[in-house]
């Protein structure tokens, strides 16, 4: 099966700053890979999602990267807000789209 | 609109005695997850549905089981549940080729 690694764990930043999460992913023939947030309390909420025949994907202040040769992508979060404070998983699809979760990073927003 | 809905948010429920949890969806998804998240981990797969046919992980416990009688809607049954299954259990859709649309989860605590 697949085995994703997320880094780091925890996360701080100051409010306007940028936040970055890395997750490297097991499987060569994974090609999908969402991330997800999750506010204490409620479900994962898909924000961003990258395809393996595409480099790099941008919303807004969100945008994910990704290195097939590597088996690496980052999520990318610019001019952090509070409301960004939240566990985010990155995810990485393999047989039968079943999606494999990284352990989550908490990422805090300092005011 | 909740999109895929899971009910109740909260459960309560004694060592050993049964209990369902259920999940419908308004998306005509044809595949349906069921995940266990204990706290401060990822989500792990404990079964998923394509249409009616039924998948459910290698080491998934057989305390549970699970059944979908149509598309939009599926239960998750505990049949003795002990201390260590207190979890946050999400239901999640997908029609197979995007991320997966999650539900809000229902957290079961087990006294």
């Amino acid at each position: 099966g697949e085995n994703v690694e997320q880094h780091p764990s925890t996360l701080s930043v100051q409010e306007g700053d940028s936040a970055v999460i890395k997750c490297t992913y097991s499987d060569s023939a994974s090609n999908y890979f969402p991330w997800y947030k999750q506010e204490l309390g409620k479900g994962p909420q898909l924000i961003i999602d990258i395809r393996s025949n595409v480099g790099e994907k941008k919303d807004q202040r969100i945008a994910v990267t990704l290195n097939k040769t590597a088996k690496h992508f980052s999520l990318h979060i610019t001019e952090t807000q509070p409301e960004d404070s939240a566990v985010y998983f990155c995810a990485a699809r393999y047989g039968n789209n079943r999606l494999a979760f990284g352990k989550g990073n908490q990422v805090v927003v300092i005011p | 609109d909740a999109m895929v809905i899971q009910n109740p948010r909260y459960q309560v429920t004694q060592f050993g005695k049964p209990v369902t949890l259920s999940c419908s969806q308004t998306l005509n998804h044809n595949v349906m997850y069921w995940y266990q998240q204990k706290s401060s981990q990822a989500p792990k797969l404990l079964f998923h549905y394509y249409d009616k046919d039924f998948n459910n992980e290698a080491d998934t416990p057989d305390n549970f089981q699970s059944r979908r009688p149509n598309t939009s809607f599926c239960f998750l049954d505990i049949r003795s549940p002990g201390l260590g299954d207190a979890a946050m259990y999400l239901c999640a859709t997908t029609q197979g080729i995007d991320g997966y649309t999650f539900g809000s989860g229902t957290r079961l605590t087990v006294v």
